[in-house]
């Protein structure tokens, strides 16, 4: 069965301080998505990234970095220079190759930036 | 602005009441999800329909929730009789891929309806 693990339930960083939110992920499948998505006050979720099992290249946008470790099972993601408009609660997210699966969530980490 | 449109944005209700919600997809979006979130938890799959078909509501407690989608388009998730239990955001979700491709590929989320029982 699948299963997301987001340990850290709460984050306050101070403004332009980076930080990393951890994501261990559990399937049996070769074949998967990972995904986090980002949800503020208003309770839409943004969609971030998605990455395939097969991708390890880690991946950069703007102040986003994404690190994908098979060998841990872990896709942490880095907020590098955060600011207040950072905070929001953020999902990551597993959707497995076999059965036509929908996505499985973590419980999310609460992000705030203090000015 | 979400692109996905869902109403109502909040509802309070006694318990037993009936309460409906509703969901407009994207356009062309032939995947169409219902989530449910309990405070401080992340969502959970209620529904999967694909265009009017249900292809998965293992998750869907159906002795007091329902869902449809008869054209294939725009969908309403119901529950008759409310419970204290049911309080959380529900969100719909589309995604235009299909088959595999409609659960690898982004999920559009509705800005949610957030249900208060009383």
């Amino acid at each position: 069965a699948q299963k997301v693990t987001q340990a850290q339930t709460e984050i306050s960083v101070v403004e332009k301080e980076d930080v990393t939110l951890d994501c261990v992920y559990e399937t049996r499948d070769t074949t998967y998505y990972l995904f986090w998505y980002k949800q503020p006050p208003s309770g839409e979720l943004v969609f971030l990234i998605r990455r395939n099992s097969f991708d390890e290249q880690n991946e950069i946008s703007g102040r986003y970095s994404w690190n994908f470790q098979k060998s841990t099972s872990s896709f942490n993601f880095t907020i590098t220079a955060s600011q207040v408009v950072d905070s929001a609660v953020y999902f990551c997210a597993l959707s497995e190759h076999s059965g036509n699966t929908p996505l499985v969530f973590g419980k999310g980490t609460r992000l705030s930036v203090i000015a | 602005e979400a692109e996905v449109a869902q109403s109502p944005r909040y509802k309070i209700t006694e318990k037993s009441q009936a309460v409906a919600f509703w969901c407009d997809p994207i356009s062309g979006h032939a995947t169409l999800y219902w989530y449910r979130q309990i405070l401080g938890q992340g969502p959970e799959l209620l529904v999967q329909f694909q265009d009017e078909s249900v292809v998965d509501d293992s998750q869907l407690p159906k002795d007091r929730f329902s869902a449809e989608r008869l054209k294939g388009v725009d969908s309403t998730l119901k529950i008759q009789p409310a419970e204290l239990g049911d309080s959380a955001m529900y969100l719909c979700a589309s995604t235009g891929g299909t088959g595999l491709a409609g659960v690898t590929g982004e999920l559009f989320f509705g800005e949610g309806s957030r249900l208060t029982v009383l």
